[in-house]
């Protein structure tokens, strides 16, 4: 695998349940991020990660749980979803997430969540 | 807040022809990137703009960069179905020690034949 890998491409959860996404980087990258990508909306920043660490959580519910356990997985925790959370949730990369340093976001292909 | 506006969001356009996209923002940055997303797969890079001026150039794309203006353009050069995808720009801010991008709402180009 090369790349931003996601897992599952495709999820129909109701609203009682509990499910995980699961982002994987195979580019030596130190900064993960979550996306939200809703129909007729700008792509939305969720969380970042810089090293493990959390370092941006951009009002995101708590519904949504981030995950880091290392620079190359990073997990986004589902429970107790609402419909209007049916969106793609895109997952990327960059060496690292320093603000004024210039460092391009490679992307994974994203996974098209439906809540029902 | 940075706000970033892309117009137009839906282009509908003959091969063949040429047309430009336009990505304005709200509030002071340097750097500019384009994106290209087709249906169901991931974001592409197409263009990273780092100053006042910029001009890149792939294929039939080119981009540039008015940092006065606060103002990017996407043109299309002689159109053809494969560039058929949503276009994206994004604009870099700094809030605290992140690097982030905030991203327009796309222009979803179809080229006809």
């Amino acid at each position: 695998e090369t790349g931003v890998t996601q897992t599952p491409r495709h999820l129909v959860m109701g609203m009682t349940n509990k499910k995980s996404l699961k982002c994987e980087q195979h580019l030596g990258h130190n900064a993960m991020y979550w996306y939200k990508q809703s129909a007729k909306k700008p792509l939305e920043l969720m969380f970042v990660y810089n090293f493990k660490e959390q370092t941006e959580n951009n009002s995101v519910p708590s519904r949504f749980s981030p995950e880091c356990p290392n620079s190359s997985h990073l997990f986004l925790h589902l429970h107790t979803l609402q419909p209007e959370d049916s969106a793609l949730y895109l997952c990327a990369s960059s060496p690292n997430g320093v603000a004024g340093v210039f460092y391009e976001q490679y992307f994974g292909p994203g996974t098209r969540l439906t809540v029902t | 807040e940075l706000k970033v506006e892309q117009n137009p969001l839906f282009l509908s356009m003959q091969e063949g022809k040429n047309y430009t996209i336009y990505c304005n923002y709200s509030t002071t940055s340097d750097r500019l990137y384009w994106y290209r997303q087709d249906p169901g797969k991931s974001l592409e890079s197409l263009f990273v703009l780092l100053s006042n001026g910029a001009v890149k150039q792939e294929g039939r794309l080119m981009a540039s960069l008015d940092t006065k203006a606060r103002l990017s353009t996407l043109h299309i050069t002689a159109a053809v179905h494969d560039l058929s995808a949503t276009y994206f720009c994004a604009v870099e801010n700094s809030g605290g020690s992140n690097y982030k991008l905030t991203f327009g709402k796309g222009t979803l180009l179809t080229v006809n034949p």
